[in-house]
Order: C-alpha cells, then structure tokens, then sequence
C-alpha cells in the first residue's frame, strides 16, 4: 500500500503568518491516465473533513486562495498565507491514485 | 444539494457484525463512487473502501477479510458491513463522495 509521510505532525503559526505543509509518497502518485489524485482536506474541530485542493493543486469551490497545492511524482505541499482563526484544526492529505486509498497521519495547525 | 447521512447502532458488541447505512441526495449513485471513511477518537483518518459508479468495489487492505460495501440504487443508499469486531473498531464513520462528508455515525465496541 501508498505509505503518505505528512510533516511536520504539527504547526504553530501566529495569525497572518504563513503555513507550510509537506505530504511525501513511498511511490509515484501519477496515474496511469496522467492526473494524479493527491488531495488535501482540513478537518476542524468537532466536524467531517472539508476538502481544500483536489488533484494537487485545484481549489475546491469555496476555498479562498490563501491556499494553494503544489507537486508532483512524490512530493507535495500545501500552503496556507496570511493565516486566519478559521483555518485551525487538522490537515491530512489523501491519495487515490492507488488502490486501497489513503490518507497521510495528519498536520495540526495551531495558533502562536 | 449534495447530502450524505450514515446511521446505525451506537454500540455493538465485541465479535458482532456492524452494519451502517449511507442515505445520499442531491446525486446518483450511479455516476458517483462513495466511499467509507473512519476515525478512532483522537486518531487520524482511516480510508476503508469504495462503491464506484458502476457497483465496483475496492477495500482497505488491513479490513478486507471483514468489510463488504454494497448499495441499493434504488433507494440511493450505500451500506458497509464488518464483522468480527474488536474495541480497536470505535470510530466515527463516515460516508463520503470526495466532495462533501457526511456528519459521521459514532460506533462503539464494547460488552
């Protein structure tokens, strides 16, 4: 199975500030039709994941562009600018390229 | 719009069966997978397993012995089935279409 490497386990960030987020693959996330399906979702407190970035780097609807996704093969980052109050909880990333599905450990982001 | 909500027992016994429903809306089963996602409390995320569209299914390998995922497009329903449950199996569960997340049902094992 895809082993996803989420670092770091969890994150002081002062508000506005800028949050960094690496998710690595033990193998390529390229499938074999050429998409790769790595995707990135917040979970709060107390609630269902949200989903953030699909397919590396596309916005889901909704998600303001302080977020962003980014690479490729085995290695991606999710970044979060000018952090806001609302963007607290936990980050996990989630590979469907392969069967079975799944998710990295989690990323906790907190407030400094 | 798109809806998903899991039911179920809130408690099961050790080595019984669980079974757990997710009633959708807003969408078809039929040209959309589901999947079923689970959480242990203050644990990480648990990918268990797909229905695609067409009614094909893949599964976790860890849980694959114990789990069957199956559904009735008719009353826009997906249903998981695991059986021989141990107390590492209390979770929230959750039903999912990649989009949006249903509440989550919380399940626990215990005598």
């Amino acid at each position: 199975d895809v082993v996803l490497t989420q670092t770091p386990v969890s994150l002081l960030i002062s508000l506005g500030g800028q949050a960094s987020i690496s998710c690595r693959s033990s193998q390529s996330l390229v499938h074999s039709n050429g998409n790769t399906y790595l995707h990135w979702y917040l979970q709060k407190p107390g609630q269902s994941p949200q989903l953030l970035i699909y397919q590396v780097s596309n916005r889901f609807s909704g998600i303001p562009d302080r977020f962003s996704g980014s690479g490729s093969g085995t290695d991606f980052t999710l970044k979060i600018s000018r952090v806001e109050p609302e963007d607290l909880g936990v980050y996990y990333c989630l590979q469907r390229t392969h069967n079975p599905n799944t998710f990295g450990a989690g990323t906790k982001l907190e407030l400094k | 719009q798109v809806q998903l909500k899991e039911s179920g027992p809130g408690l099961v016994q050790p080595s019984e069966t669980l079974s757990l429903t997710c009633t959708v809306s807003g969408f078809s089963l039929t040209s959309n997978s589901v999947h079923w996602v689970r959480q242990p409390p203050g644990k990480g995320l648990e990918w268990m397993g797909i229905i695609r569209s067409g009614g094909s299914t893949d599964y976790n390998s860890a849980l694959k012995s114990r789990l069957s995922i199956s559904r009735d497009t008719s009353k826009s329903q997906v249903f998981l089935k695991m059986n021989s449950l141990q107390t590492e199996d209390t979770a929230i569960y959750y039903c999912t279409r990649e989009t949006h997340w249903g509440q989550g049902v919380m399940v626990t094992v215990s005598s």
